[in-house]
């Protein structure tokens, strides 16, 4: 079982409030994501980083920002929530000692926006 | 067009059957390629990995690369109930993991 955690696990705020979202991996993955998931839909990656103080913006426009200051460590922040940030948030990481270089994943928070 | 895709679904087969996935990618860089399974309101898990043209056989579950085609399959023998899970392909490219949409599958008793 893959060694990444996620926290909250659910979170319903209200528009306007600054929000993180945790994500700690004990594995010592040099690579973490962040992903955002709509219900039925596809994943889209919005952030990324291959190390500390290395990040970068993913494939999907996001108003949330990211910080890597330790390796383990890759947390989230959305400044002003919005109805339209609803979703589920899933953190991935990857790395040295993973078998296939594949992705393990976090068990997601899902955020909701009233 | 997307960089990866997978056939429509969702995908229904009777317990026991074969159900065959199906995925094409753009990139011809592409160097590896993923299928992970999800369960409703859960976080993806993988559950082949191939790289190499040819089948890669794990269990009830065969993966199937054609890099020439750019198409990669997962076939699953004996269909089972506990299988109904969306499925998601992903293909390494330019350092990411890009994945396609899903395909839904349902494996009815």
């Amino acid at each position: 079982e893959a060694d990444i955690y996620q926290t909250p696990r659910y979170l319903v705020i209200g528009t306007g409030k600054k929000i993180t979202l945790e994500c700690s991996q004990t594995m010592g993955h040099d690579k973490m994501y962040w992903y955002q998931q709509d219900p039925g839909m596809e994943l889209h990656l919005i952030h990324y980083s291959y190390g500390v103080n290395s990040t970068e913006k993913g494939d999907l426009s996001s108003e949330s920002t990211v910080s890597r200051i330790r390796t383990e460590h890759f947390p989230l922040t959305l400044e002003s929530a919005r109805p339209s940030h609803t979703s589920q948030y899933l953190c991935a990481s990857s790395g040295p000692g993973s078998r296939y270089n594949e992705q393990f994943f976090g068990p997601g928070t899902r955020l909701t926006v009233l | 067009q997307k960089e990866v895709e997978q056939n429509s679904g969702p995908l229904s087969v009777p317990e026991g059957a074969i159900a065959s996935l199906n995925c094409t990618y753009s990139d011809r860089g592409s160097q590896s390629f993923f299928w992970y399974r999800q369960y409703s309101g859960k976080s993806p898990e993988l559950i082949m990995f191939i790289y190499s043209n040819g089948d890669k056989e794990d269990g009830r579950f065969t993966a199937q690369l054609n890099k020439a085609s750019q198409y990669v399959s997962l076939l699953i023998r004996d269909s089972q109930p506990s299988d109904s899970a969306t499925y998601l392909c992903a293909v390494q490219a330019r350092g990411k993991l890009i994945f396609g949409q899903g395909t839904e599958l349902s494996v009815k008793p």
